[in-house]
């Protein structure tokens, strides 16, 4: 079973570049939602999503666009890269309330 | 608003020796609970979670976590630490109904000594 798969796990960019971060997840999840980590912070949620065509704003939204076209599909956008969206994404699912599954992360530089 | 303090950002126990990471939070409605657990390089996985029935919860790994509505605490604990057990630790809160939105903790970084 994939789970839930990101893409890239690795990528640097050029202050102002613009690029998405993909994730699928292959458990006909309803709720999807993105996070970044940074030290000392923990997690905190950038734009979450409880079905297809339906998204709403985290706590850090600002810089980032998303969409959800498909169950399966939830892709991050950074419209316009800055250094302090340098940092480790996850993108998470889950079929209630009750557990997310993770990915195994994309992390982000940004000179 | 829900949040979410975690308190000690590292945490150092002897092998053998008892866990307790300690997690309070702040919620205006009866709170979803969460400990999730992530190794090095790796995302994270749900350890247990409090999710109004019992309040003395069981996790994997044997994890525990007591819901103290009083003193607004779930802490975790394990009674004899090992080495496999280093890892961070990350409490998270939601609310009913609002599946895949958690508020996270700063996370504790907990490391075992042989």
């Amino acid at each position: 079973n994939a789970g839930v798969t990101q893409t890239p796990k690795f990528q640097v960019l050029k202050t102002g570049q613009s690029m998405t971060l993909q994730c699928a997840q292959d458990m006909n999840h309803e709720y999807m939602s993105w996070y970044r980590q940074d030290p000392g912070m923990g997690l905190r949620l950038i734009h979450y999503s409880v079905g297809a065509g339906i998204t709403d704003q985290g706590e850090v939204p600002n810089g980032y666009n998303v969409s959800r076209s498909t169950t399966e599909d939830f892709p991050l956008r950074l419209l316009s890269a800055a250094p302090s969206q340098t940092s480790v994404y996850f993108c998470a699912s889950s079929a209630t309330n009750e557990k997310l599954f993770f990915g195994s992360g994309t992390q982000l530089s940004v000179l | 608003a829900q949040s979410v303090t975690q308190l000690g950002s590292h945490v150092s126990v002897s092998e053998g020796a008892l866990v307790l990471l300690r997690c309070n939070y702040s919620s205006s409605v009866p709170p979803y609970l969460f400990w999730y657990v992530q190794y090095p390089n790796q995302g994270l996985q749900l350890l247990l979670k409090y999710t109004s029935a019992a309040t003395l919860v069981k996790g994997i790994n044997g994890f525990e976590a007591e819901f103290k509505k009083s003193e607004t605490s779930f802490h975790l604990t394990k009674p004899s630490a090992h080495m496999s057990d280093a890892a961070e630790y990350f409490c998270a809160v939601s609310k009913n109904n609002q599946g895949g939105k958690l508020i996270f903790g700063q996370g504790t970084e907990l490391s075992v000594k042989p």
